[in-house]
């Protein structure tokens, strides 16, 4: 049981570029989002789903589209990467998105923008 | 957007010294409180979840309470040891689909 993984641990981009951040979870859980993590600042939500084939903006969605085709995978795109979206990236999971539910994270993706 | 507030940003105190910190957040609309626990270089991960006013929650040297009337939780470490140091998280359940809002984090350090 491998619970929540992201890959790359680490990327360097250069402005304008596009690339997808992958995370997966092997827990058979509904609920999977994406935050970011800034100096300074709480994990903010970018984007969520509660199924396979629902997705909905968070707080800070702009700049990042996501999708949701299976239960396990949960992708988030930065479609032209710019500087202000270097950060380290969280994707997390529950069972169905209930308030009580707990929130299993991944081991973070280190994104940075030149 | 809820606001979310911990207090102190962060924390020095001696190995065997007990400490606490607060969370605070809008009474209104409350849904549930959550503590994680983030070591630097891994994943932030659950300590408690708590939605009763008056609830205490206790796991091992820590433990939390919460007051959801006027909005603030704490967390207690008895006798803090080194690896206790870390920033823990509060988030609190946005009411809208299980999302989290989380504060800033009060980061502690514990010096043998």
């Amino acid at each position: 049981n491998a619970g929540v993984t992201q890959t790359p641990k680490f990327q360097v981009l250069k402005t304008g570029q596009s690339m997808t951040l992958q995370c997966a979870q092997d827990m058979n859980h509904e609920y999977m989002s994406w935050y970011r993590q800034d100096p300074g600042m709480g994990l903010r939500l970018i984007h969520y789903s509660v199924g396979a084939g629902i997705t909905d903006q968070g707080e800070v969605p702009n700049g990042y589209n996501v999708s949701r085709s299976t239960t396990e995978d949960f992708p988030l795109r930065l479609l032209s990467a710019a500087p202000s979206q270097t950060s380290v990236y969280f994707c997390a999971s529950s069972y169905s998105g209930g308030v009580t539910d707990t929130q299993y994270f991944g081991p973070g993706t280190r994104l940075t923008v030149l | 957007i809820l606001n979310v507030e911990q207090s102190p940003q962060s924390l020095h105190v001696q190995e065997g010294d007990s400490t606490n910190f607060t969370c605070s957040f809008p009474s209104s609309n409350f849904y549930a409180l959550h503590w994680y626990r983030w070591e630097t270089a891994k994943s932030p991960e659950a300590l408690f979840v708590m939605t009763l006013n008056g609830d205490e929650k206790k796991k091992g040297r820590i433990s939390a309470t919460l007051n959801t009337k006027e909005g603030y939780s704490y967390l207690y470490i008895k006798g803090s040891q080194p690896e206790d140091s870390a920033t823990y998280l509060c988030a609190s359940s946005g009411g809208s689909q299980g999302n989290l809002i989380f504060g800033k984090g009060t980061k502690l350090s514990v010096k043998p």
